[in-house]
């Protein structure tokens, strides 16, 4: 079965600056997907930025962006230029590429989160 | 194109009893999702419908149950209710099942079981 982690329970930054949030996962597949998920105070779960395994570039969408070390497992996400609005929990997820292949849960598997807050 | 919509968006019953919880996903998915959000196991997965048949199951017991009908609404169903069921319950949809499509998630349905 995979697991995601994240090992930063909570994180601060100023405004406008920049944030990386980790990700490790463990997974003894090759192909997979992975993505971050943002849960503001509203608890509506936003997509954030997404990417697939064996594609080496690293996905953006305008202010966030990830590096991915598929070696190492590492997944972090990069918020540039930290906006009020981004304070929220950040999700890291997995899901198998092939279905079937993680007994029978092919679901998302989330990490714990990241409490993101941003100072004024 | 409205989102997903999950009802009720609140729900308190007592132990022992069943309760039946409703997504309506985004026009035109036809995979729809459910997890379990709680302080203590953070987000799990449930299970997955496509079509109308469950594709995917997560490691819950059989008390935990669904169903898609053919417009591609599903419900959940949690029979003989247990303090540790009390959770939010999120809903998620996307266009197909398998494949780098993220999912859309509506805005859960907070159960408290007494």
């Amino acid at each position: 079965a995979q697991t995601v982690t994240q090992s930063q329970p909570e994180m601060s930054v100023q405004e406008a600056e920049t944030v990386t949030l980790s990700c490790t996962y463990d997974t003894s597949e090759s192909d997979y997907y992975l993505f971050w998920y943002k849960q503001p105070p509203s608890r509506q779960m936003i997509l954030v930025i997404r990417q697939e395994a064996y594609k080496q570039q690293n996905a953006t969408e305008n202010r966030f962006s990830v590096n991915f070390q598929k070696a190492a497992k590492s997944f972090s996400l990069k918020i540039s230029d930290s906006q009020l609005g981004d304070a929220a929990m950040y999700f890291c997820a997995y899901r198998s590429r092939t279905e079937g292949s993680g007994g029978g849960a092919d679901g998302l598997t989330f990490g714990k989160g990241t409490h993101l807050i941003i100072q004024p | 194109k409205a989102g997903v919509t999950q009802t009720p968006r609140y729900l308190i019953k007592t132990r022992g009893q069943q309760v039946t919880l409703s997504c309506s996903p985004i026009s035109g998915h036809r995979s729809v999702s459910w997890y379990q959000q709680t302080p203590g196991q953070g987000l799990q997965f449930l299970f997955e419908y496509f079509s109308e048949t469950q594709r995917n199951k997560g490691n819950f017991p059989g008390r935990f149950s669904g169903r898609q009908f053919s417009n591609s609404r599903s419900e959940m169903n949690v029979s003989t209710l247990e303090l540790g069921d009390s959770a939010l319950y999120l809903c998620a949809s996307r266009w197909t099942s398998g494949g780098l499509g993220g999912q859309f998630f509506g805005p859960g349905t907070r159960l408290t079981v007494l």
